[in-house]
């Protein structure tokens, strides 16, 4: 029972464009998402997060997006950069729980 | 150390044979986690501690699986008679308490059961 969706397994972007990337959940008792970032050989770095009281929350280069009736949120990277090439993984956390649960990734290739 | 370690990096093991995989978290990190990435997949959450609390097996797949952390500090996670479904790259993860931001992981142990 995969929770959390992540149903683009790899995105291109040219550098300089947007990169967006998409998460669904199934669970109407997450109320805490994030994005963490992962190089090869590397363990995942967080890079942002929002709560469920939030429909917004920006960061420099990056947004994310809850829309809770739709289960879905987004994240937005303007303007893309090389470095950013990586696998971004979305989770969600709710209620009493302890853990996190994550998507399967979507690796994010932006070219020159 | 300024980071989560996880050792070894990599780890190769014939079907049916015993493996270890140990986590030394950043210190004074009262939660340490363990994860897997299968080929493919997401990471699935194993096992998780809290300072001297029970911890939460939940995750742990089957009974060949068990996690200790000894002292508050460093965790072996322990596979018996390794699979080859048991092939993925295990990651621990450390924070203060339950706070997600803090959440630290290392840089994973790659297991591949031949």
């Amino acid at each position: 029972d995969q929770q959390v969706k992540q149903n683009s397994p790899s995105l291109s972007v040219q550098e300089g464009r947007i990169s967006i990337l998409n998460c669904d959940y199934t669970n109407s008792m997450f109320d805490y998402f994030l994005w963490y970032k992962k190089y090869p050989a590397e363990g995942p770095t967080f890079l942002i997060s929002i709560s469920s009281i939030k429909d917004k929350n920006e960061d420099g280069r990056f947004t994310v997006f809850l829309n809770k009736s739709a289960k879905h949120l987004s994240l937005h990277i303007v303007p893309s950069q090389p470095g950013d090439s990586a696998v971004y993984f979305c989770a969600a956390s709710g209620g009493t729980a302890s853990k996190l649960t994550f998507g399967t990734g979507t690796r994010l290739q932006v070219t020159l | 150390g300024a980071g989560v370690s996880q050792s070894p990096s990599n780890k190769v093991t014939e079907k049916g044979k015993d493996v270890e995989l140990r986590c030394d978290p950043i210190s004074g990190h009262t939660a340490l986690y363990w994860y897997r990435q299968s080929l493919g997949q997401g990471l699935e959450f194993l096992i998780y501690f809290q300072g001297n609390s029970a911890p939460d097996k939940s995750g742990l797949p089957s009974d060949r699986f068990s996690a200790e952390r000894t002292g508050g500090s460093v965790s072996t996670l322990t596979i018996q008679r390794t699979q080859q479904e048991d092939s993925a790259v295990y990651l621990c993860a450390s924070s203060v308490d339950r706070d997600f931001y803090g959440y630290t992981f290392g840089s994973g142990t790659r297991l591949t059961v031949v």
